[in-house]
C-alpha cells in the first residue's frame, strides 16, 4: 500500500517563527488532506489539497503531485499552533492513510 | 451545524463486556468513517460506509469489532468480547462524498480494563 512519510517529527518553534512541515507519498494520489490535531485531541480539517496551492491565514499548502510531495507552510505562529500536524493519502477511493504526524510546540 | 456527534466521549469497562460507541453523521453528507488512534499505531481507518453501505472493512481487526449504518444520520461500532488492547481513541468522520474533506467527530476514549 501506499506509504506516507513526515517531517520534521517533532518541531519547537519561538512564537512569531514560520516553520515548513513536509510531506512525502510512494504513489500517486487523488486526495491529500492536512489536519491538525489540538493537544485536546480534536482533529481540525485544513486543506483538501491533491495538487496546487492554497492559502489560509497564515497557512497554506502545495502539493506537487508529480514529485509525490506536499508542503504546509505556518508563518507568524502562535501558541495556539501548538498540536501534531497530520498528512492523509488516497489513492483507492476513500481509504485515507495518514502519515505519523509532525508534532509542533511553540513557545512564547 | 453542530458537526460530527459522538457518544460516549469516555468509556471505561472490564475485559470481556461489549462496548457499543456511536456516531451521528454531519446532515447531507454521505460517507463515514471510522478509524482508530494509538500511539503505536497512529491514526488507523477501520471501516467506511458510501449511502448508507459498508464499502471498506478491511481495517477492522478482528471479527470481534462490528460496524454498522442503519441510516443516514446513525451509525454503531461494537467490540464484543473487548480486550485491554482495543484501548485507543476512536474517531468516527464524515464528508459529503467518499474523497471529499473529511470532518472528525470529537473522539470516544475507550479504556479496557
Amino acid at each position: 500500500g501506499i506509504q506516507v512519510e513526515q517531517s520534521p517529527p517533532d518541531l519547537i518553534l519561538q512564537e512569531g517563527a514560520n516553520s515548513t512541515l513536509r510531506c512525502n507519498f510512494s504513489d500517486s494520489v487523488n486526495n491529500l488532506q492536512w489536519f491538525h490535531q489540538n493537544p485536546w485531541g480534536q482533529l481540525i480539517n485544513l486543506f483538501y489539497i491533491p495538487s496546487g496551492t492554497k492559502q489560509n491565514g497564515r497557512l497554506s499548502a502545495t502539493t506537487v503531485a508529480t514529485e509525490r510531495y506536499s508542503l504546509l507552510y505556518i508563518s507568524s505562529s502562535q501558541t495556539t499552533d501548538s498540536g501534531v500536524y497530520f498528512c492523509a493519502v488516497d489513492n483507492q477511493g476513500g481509504k485515507l492513510i495518514f502519515g505519523q504526524g509532525t508534532e509542533l510546540s511553540v513557545k512564547p | 451545524d453542530a458537526g460530527v456527534i459522538q457518544s460516549p466521549r469516555h468509556e471505561v469497562t472490564e475485559m470481556g463486556q461489549e462496548v457499543t460507541l456511536r456516531c451521528k453523521p454531519i446532515s447531507g453528507h454521505n460517507s463515514l468513517f471510522w478509524y482508530r488512534q494509538t500511539m503505536m499505531r497512529g491514526l488507523e481507518l477501520l471501516i467506511y460506509f458510501n449511502n448508507n453501505v459498508p464499502i471498506d472493512d478491511s481495517g477492522m481487526p478482528e471479527d470481534r469489532f462490528s460496524a454498522k449504518m442503519p441510516n443516514a444520520s446513525f451509525s454503531t461500532l461494537k467490540i464484543q468480547p473487548s480486550e485491554p488492547r482495543d484501548s485507543a481513541v476512536y474517531f468516527c468522520a464524515s464528508s459529503f462524498n467518499v474523497a471529499d474533506t473529511q470532518y472528525f467527530g470529537p473522539g470516544t476514549r475507550l479504556t479496557v480494563l
